[in-house]
């Protein structure tokens, strides 16, 4: 799988939008990008993946550039709920194991 | 959306006992299941992965016949860790993927954790 680089936290205004980036310059052609985010002593969450298109559903928005190398995250209107670290991760298809890095904590200020 | 559940949520025993921890998929059929653990500041870890029906396929560095696991059906994967010392005091999480086509994701359970004293 190839390495994502994401930055180690970010902080965002509540009610404003949230864009988290991520570096996957390595990323092969048949691998996808997913999203997941983790809040406190909870199980990782599911919350969006794409392979080259952009895409969106009700938690989010995933923007991947032309050449594939990188990706922004975008939660529209974040809210204090939304505070949680944030991993994006390369890999082949959906039954192949997840490898985490450090993600992206991310943090909604009142 | 595809549920996962495991239990129990929170766990605490003596040490050199062992813990059964499940993980259930309640609205899909799950052909493999994987198992992590994370510890306190940490990512999470890949401990194994389980096929239905099949042996598990460990990580390196993480003791099969310490950390048992067995998925029986295509519901149902169970962790027992065996003779659990403090050093096994983690957060260990469970997911699990249906059928291999395609890009679905892994959903995830919300945890266990475990603590030995």
């Amino acid at each position: 799988d190839a390495k994502t680089t994401q930055p180690t936290s970010m902080d965002c205004a509540e009610g404003r939008a949230a864009n988290l980036p991520c570096n996957h310059s390595t990323i092969s052609g048949n691998e996808y990008v997913y999203w997941y985010r983790q809040i406190h002593s909870q199980g990782p969450q599911y919350i969006i993946h794409g392979l080259k298109n952009n895409e969106t559903n009700e938690m989010a928005s995933l923007i991947i550039t032309e050449d594939r190398k990188s990706s922004t995250l975008i939660l529209p209107h974040a809210t204090l709920r939304d505070t949680a670290v944030y991993y994006c991760i390369a890999k082949l298809f959906g039954n192949e194991k997840l490898t985490f890095g450090t993600g992206t904590r991310l943090t909604i200020i009142p | 959306g595809a549920v996962v559940s495991q239990h129990p949520s929170w766990v605490i025993c003596k040490s050199g006992t062992s813990v059964k921890i499940e993980c259930r998929s309640l609205d899909f059929q799950a052909t493999t299941m994987f198992w992590y653990r994370q510890f306190p500041k940490q990512s999470l870890m890949l401990m194994a992965t389980s096929n239905e029906g099949s042996k598990a396929t460990y990580e390196q560095g993480v003791e099969k016949d310490k950390f048992l696991i067995n998925h029986a059906s295509l519901t149902l994967s169970t962790l027992t860790v065996t003779s659990a010392h403090p050093e096994d005091s983690s957060f260990y999480i469970c997911s699990a993927c249906g059928p291999s086509q395609g890009a679905q994701p892994q959903h995830f359970g919300d945890g266990t954790r475990l603590s030995i004293l």
